[in-house]
């Protein structure tokens, strides 16, 4: 079974552009969490998408977005990049199911570095 | 609000040594708690986790309990091998709403062993 693919690995843009990163979550899933992680910061929440809807949304301005396709495959954008936007974005993904009690898990694909110059 | 803090290292030690990543948390109810870890140029992978209190979450020779007395989930590997040299990190997840999808992570913990 392959697991969560994001692409891509790494990317280099200039202050002011966009940039779009693709998730491919682990066939099967439907919900699909975005993280960013930096020295500074650590791992922060982004936002969860599930059946094409968000669910949840960290503390981001609204440069961040994301969608959700019919497919459970997520892109994440960012807009006016600024240079404090560098650095490894991941994504998970999990099955979704709200059930309580929960044995749900979340996978982890490998990331997108991204660097703003 | 919900948080997690974690030693932060770094964590030198040589192999066969005891250890122990300490790691305590804050949240309201009853969260699940997991410590993942992160092997250099990869995302994060799932070590162990523990849903309730007294709960004991085991594998690879890691294990952590579930304290919610002293609101703690430790780290702990009896005998590290060069192998287990990586970030670790410990997470909280609310496990009621919608919030299944959401984790709360501490900062992280670089472990190096030498041989």
């Amino acid at each position: 079974k392959a697991g969560v693919t994001q692409t891509p690995r790494y990317l280099i843009k200039t202050r002011g552009q966009q940039v779009t990163l693709s998730c491919s979550p682990i066939s099967g899933h439907r919900s699909v969490s975005w993280y960013q992680q930096t020295p500074g910061q650590g791992l922060q929440f982004l936002f969860e998408y599930f059946s094409e809807t968000q669910r949840n949304k960290g503390n981001f301005p609204g440069r961040f977005s994301g969608r959700q396709f019919s497919n459970s495959r997520s892109e994440m954008n960012v807009s006016t990049l600024e240079l404090g936007d560098s650095a490894l974005y991941l994504c998970a993904s999990s099955s979704g199911i709200l059930q309580l009690p929960t044995n749900e898990k979340l996978f982890f694909g490998s990331g997108t570095q991204l660097s703003v110059l | 609000g919900d948080s997690v803090t974690q030693m932060e290292g770094p964590v030198t030690l040589s192999e066969e040594a005891f250890l122990t990543i300490n790691c305590t948390y804050t949240a309201t109810g009853y969260p699940s708690l997991f410590w993942y870890v992160q092997y250099p140029g990869e995302g994060l992978q799932l070590l162990l986790k523990a849903t309730k209190a007294d709960d004991k979450g085991s594998n690879k020779g890691f294990e952590a309990t579930y304290r919610k007395e002293t609101t703690s989930f430790h780290l702990e590997k009896g005998s590290v091998q060069v192998s287990d040299s990586a970030v670790y990190f410990c997470a909280l997840r609310r496990d009621r709403g919608s919030t299944l999808g959401r984790l709360y992570f501490g900062r992280g913990t670089q472990l190096t062993v030498w041989p």
